[in-house]
């Protein structure tokens, strides 16, 4: 089982919004990172601190998060975007550095 | 740019040891935290532990005292040991760096991953 709970899969039409969600107590009080990871190369994070989007990450990308849940956005969704998207917190409690199970975007 | 490759074997004999390096280019591992993270075939994302390059290291307790990392400062690089592999170790291998400015921070960039195959 996972400290942070994602959805296995989220299916969205080219040039409509993505929603993924991450569920869990260290969410609250803690950092949310999300990862981008198209099989076969390496992750990319795409936002960090919650809401902060790296340099050269399109701005169709938000984060947010309420409570114990966080949400990443990806806006007019493009073919590109089909990955694997994984939430990412230090787990206070325990000291860990922890993955929810991830959500593939699939773009119809 | 900071950049990381993993390199080691890719088949490791059951109850043998797992051993990879990760050379970091376009800039220097000091000041910095290092982390491995793998990911099995099908599964998810495991963070296995980090580094700091002073030495200084937190491993995730699911390993016990299998895991081991260190730091060389003069090459750049930094390893990890993973010892008695079971088929369970099979998975890609990354070497990353773990942030550390508003708290712990994200984990980029991330190396191109290695397949290590557990098997006789």
């Amino acid at each position: 089982s996972y400290v942070l709970t994602q959805p296995p899969s989220v299916s969205v039409a080219p040039g409509k919004t993505a929603r993924f969600s991450c569920e869990g107590d260290s969410v609250e009080s803690e950092s949310v990172h999300w990862y981008q990871h198209i099989p076969g190369q390496a992750p990319v994070v795409v936002i960090s601190y919650n809401g902060d989007r790296p340099s050269g990450i399109p701005e169709r990308f938000s984060g947010s998060k309420s409570g114990t849940t966080a949400t990443l956005i990806i806006s007019r969704v493009e073919a590109g975007d089909e990955a694997d998207y994984y939430c990412q917190v230090w787990d206070r409690d325990s000291d860990l550095w922890v993955f929810g199970g991830g959500t593939k975007l699939t773009v119809l | 740019q900071v950049q990381l490759r993993e390199s080691g074997p890719g088949l490791v004999k059951p109850s043998e040891t797992l051993s990879l390096v990760c050379t970091v280019s376009g800039g220097s591992i000091s000041g910095k935290y290092w982390s491995w993270i793998r990911q099995p075939p099908g599964k998810g994302l495991e963070w296995l532990g980090f580094i700091f390059y002073s030495g200084t290291t937190n491993y995730n307790p699911s390993l016990g005292s299998r895991i081991s990392m260190s730091v060389d400062m003069p090459n750049n690089q930094v390893s990890l040991k993973l010892t008695s592999v079971t088929a369970a170790d099979t998975a890609v291998y990354y070497c990353v760096r773990l942030h550390l400015e508003e708290g712990w921070g994200p984990f980029a960039p991330w190396g191109q991953g290695t397949l290590v195959t557990v098997s006789s």
